[in-house]
């Protein structure tokens, strides 16, 4: 079975700083999915980037970036220019092909400050 | 475009009692999805439906929870009794269909229904 770790908790950065939140996860798969997901709390779920396993290029999502390293199974996802709108729950996933079940890591959560 | 609509956003209830929660998916989407977000964890999915066909209950308390899709549009879940562990927010999904090698269909989720067992 899949799993996700997410370390953080929680985090906080000023507005306009750049912010890393850290995801692992363990996988016998050789191809899969990454998400990472923003859950401001009026708890609606919304994708902020995908990754394909089998793209070596990290994906890219306007101030949202990842840094994807398969080898060591980690799935980081980097806010530049972080704002005020941005505080929310941010939960790393997990989806293998054709199952389209996502397996969830516990979340961070994210306050930007003022 | 209407998003995932969910109904109620919030219910209390006690211990032994029956509830019921709606969900109407995305206009044209084939698969729908149940998912329980325990407070402190990331969501768990309990049933997913392709049309009216369940592909995954595995994770589903069969003995309590039952769900269905009738005519592949909207769903119901209900819980019959609730446990006080049933605490939770449910959460509907819904995406154009079961993707594969190389596709992945986007999750578009519902704002979800707050449950409380007292």
């Amino acid at each position: 079975a899949q799993t996700v770790t997410q370390s953080q908790p929680e985090m906080s950065v000023q507005e306009a700083e750049t912010v890393t939140l850290s995801c692992t996860y363990d996988t016998s798969e050789n191809n899969y999915y990454l998400f990472w997901y923003k859950q401001p709390p009026s708890r609606q779920m919304i994708l902020v980037i995908r990754q394909e396993a089998y793209k070596q290029q990290n994906a890219t999502e306007n101030r949202f970036s990842v840094n994807f390293q398969k080898a060591a199974k980690s799935f980081s996802l980097k806010i530049s220019d972080s704002q005020l709108g941005d505080t929310a729950m941010y939960f790393c996933a997990f989806m293998k092909p054709y199952s389209e079940k996502l397996t969830f890591g516990t979340g961070t959560r994210l306050t930007i400050i003022p | 475009e209407a998003g995932v609509a969910q109904s109620p956003r919030y219910k209390i209830i006690e211990k032994r009692q029956s509830v019921a929660f709606w969900c109407n998916p995305i206009s044209g989407h084939a698969t729908l999805y149940w998912y329980q977000q325990i407070l402190g964890q990331g969501p768990k999915l309990l049933i997913q439906f392709q049309n009216n066909g369940v592909v995954d209950d595995s994770q589903l308390p069969k003995d309590r929870f039952s769900a269905e899709r009738l005519k592949g549009v909207d769903s119901t879940l209900k819980i019959q009794p609730a446990k006080l562990e049933d605490s939770a927010v449910y959460l509907c999904a819904s995406s154009l269909g079961r993707g594969g090698e190389g596709l992945s269909y986007e999750q578009y989720f519902g704002p979800g229904t707050r449950l409380t067992v007292t």
